[in-house]
This record gives structure tokens, C-alpha cells and sequence, in this order.
């Protein structure tokens, strides 16, 4: 079965210093992985998507992702915080062919001034 | 721009009462979704529908029925909530002409608060 984990319920970083959001999957085969953000009041957006092309990913808002399958993770980094930052960020596995997702159970990140 | 969208966006409500959330798409999406977020526990799915007269349970659809009503429409009921049902629900859909093997991004709306009093 798949799973993700999300090794942090709450990060808290100050704005302009690196963001590491972790995230690690289970799956007995190449999966295809999603980092999604939640802003307050708001449903989810996709930030970025690995889909078994090049292992670094980038994404919106200067996010980028790297899958290391040696060490099944998926972490989630922005050289720079931003104020905007401010958010939930669900790390996500895709399923098998009927299109199942398995979400993560969220990391909070607060920037702080 | 095409959208997903969900009524009502909050909604206070007693035990025992039948509620039913909706959701619609202008994204010309075959797939939509029902999931429900919990604080710590992520979102975690309710129902799925493929097209119209394919419905599928999820991980947690006990005590919830849905219904798709066009391929641009998915409402879920709750027969008679509880206030274990109090939660975040996002109504979410996808495109199987996008879907690759395991490839399946997923476009939300923004979400009804429910609270069960």
C-alpha cells in the first residue's frame, strides 16, 4: 500500500532564510508525487509534480522538489522565505491507474518577520 | 477562468439534520472528488466518481451519500450528521485525459467549513 509521511506537523522559519518542508512515500512501485499548498480560507493549489522525468522539480513561487528514490523522499525547499510563504503544505503520492491520491497529513510553515 | 466551486462555503447546523454540500466544475473534468480535512490527519477521501454513473467509496463514506448529478456536478449528503462530521470539505476534481500511469493532479474548490452542533 502507499503512504506518505510528512516529518514535521510545524516548521516556523525567519523571512529571507532557507525552507525545508520533508516528506517521505512508500510505494512498491515508481510513484508520481504532488506538493500542494493551502493558504488560510483557501482551497488547495499544486505547487509542483514529479512525474518520473527529471528528479528536480521546480515549481511555482521559487519552490522546488528533489526525489531521491535511495531514499524515498520528496522534500520540498525555497532558498528564500517569503511573508506570502505562510501556509499549509500537503505532500501527496498519485495512486494506481483509477487515480487515487494519498495525502500526507500537512505541515504548517510560519515565516517569521 | 474555469473553476471549481462549492456551496455553501460555511454551515452551522444540528444533529440529526440532513445536509447536502455541493459542487460544481467548468473545467470539463470527468473526475471529481469528495474529501474531508481534519486538523493533524490530512484529507482523506470520502467518495469518487469517474462519470456519471460511476460512484465509488472512499476511505472514510460511512454516515455520507453523494450524488452526480452532470459531469459538472457532485453533491454530498450527510443523511443525518453528527458532530463527529465537523470538518473542512473539499470538493476536488481531475481529468483522465491527463492521467498518465499514477499521474493524476487534482484541481480543488475552496472548501466548506461544517460544523455540527
Amino acid at each position: 500500500a502507499q503512504s506518505v509521511t510528512q516529518l514535521d506537523s510545524h516548521v516556523s522559519v525567519s523571512e529571507g532564510t532557507p525552507v525545508l518542508l520533508r516528506c517521505n512515500y512508500s510505494s512498491s512501485y515508481s510513484p508520481s508525487l504532488f506538493w500542494y499548498v493551502q493558504h488560510p480560507n483557501k482551497g488547495l493549489q499544486l505547487l509542483l509534480k514529479y512525474t518520473s522525468a527529471a528528479t528536480l522539480v521546480k515549481g511555482i513561487n521559487g519552490f522546488e522538489a528533489e526525489f531521491k528514490k535511495s531514499e524515498t523522499s520528496f522534500h520540498l525547499t525555497k532558498p528564500s522565505a517569503h511573508m506570502s510563504d505562510a501556509a499549509e503544505y500537503f505532500c501527496a503520492t498519485g495512486g494506481t491507474s483509477y487515480d487515487k491520491v494519498i495525502f500526507g497529513p500537512g505541515t504548517s510553515l510560519s515565516v517569521i518577520p | 477562468d474555469a473553476d471549481v466551486t462549492q456551496t455553501p462555503r460555511n454551515r452551522i447546523t444540528k444533529t440529526g439534520k440532513r445536509i447536502m454540500l455541493e459542487c460544481s466544475q467548468t473545467k470539463g473534468h470527468d473526475r471529481m472528488y469528495w474529501y474531508r480535512q481534519d486538523p493533524g490527519l490530512g484529507l482523506r477521501l470520502i467518495y469518487y466518481s469517474f462519470d456519471v454513473k460511476d460512484i465509488n467509496k472512499g476511505e472514510i463514506s460511512d454516515g455520507y451519500s453523494v450524488s452526480r448529478q452532470a459531469q459538472a456536478k457532485f453533491s454530498l449528503s450527510l443523511e443525518s450528521a453528527i458532530p463527529n462530521q465537523t470538518a473542512l470539505y473539499f470538493c476536488a476534481t481531475s481529468d483522465r485525459r491527463l492521467a498518465g500511469v499514477g499521474y493524476n493532479e487534482q484541481f480543488f474548490g475552496p472548501g466548506t467549513r461544517l460544523t455540527v452542533l
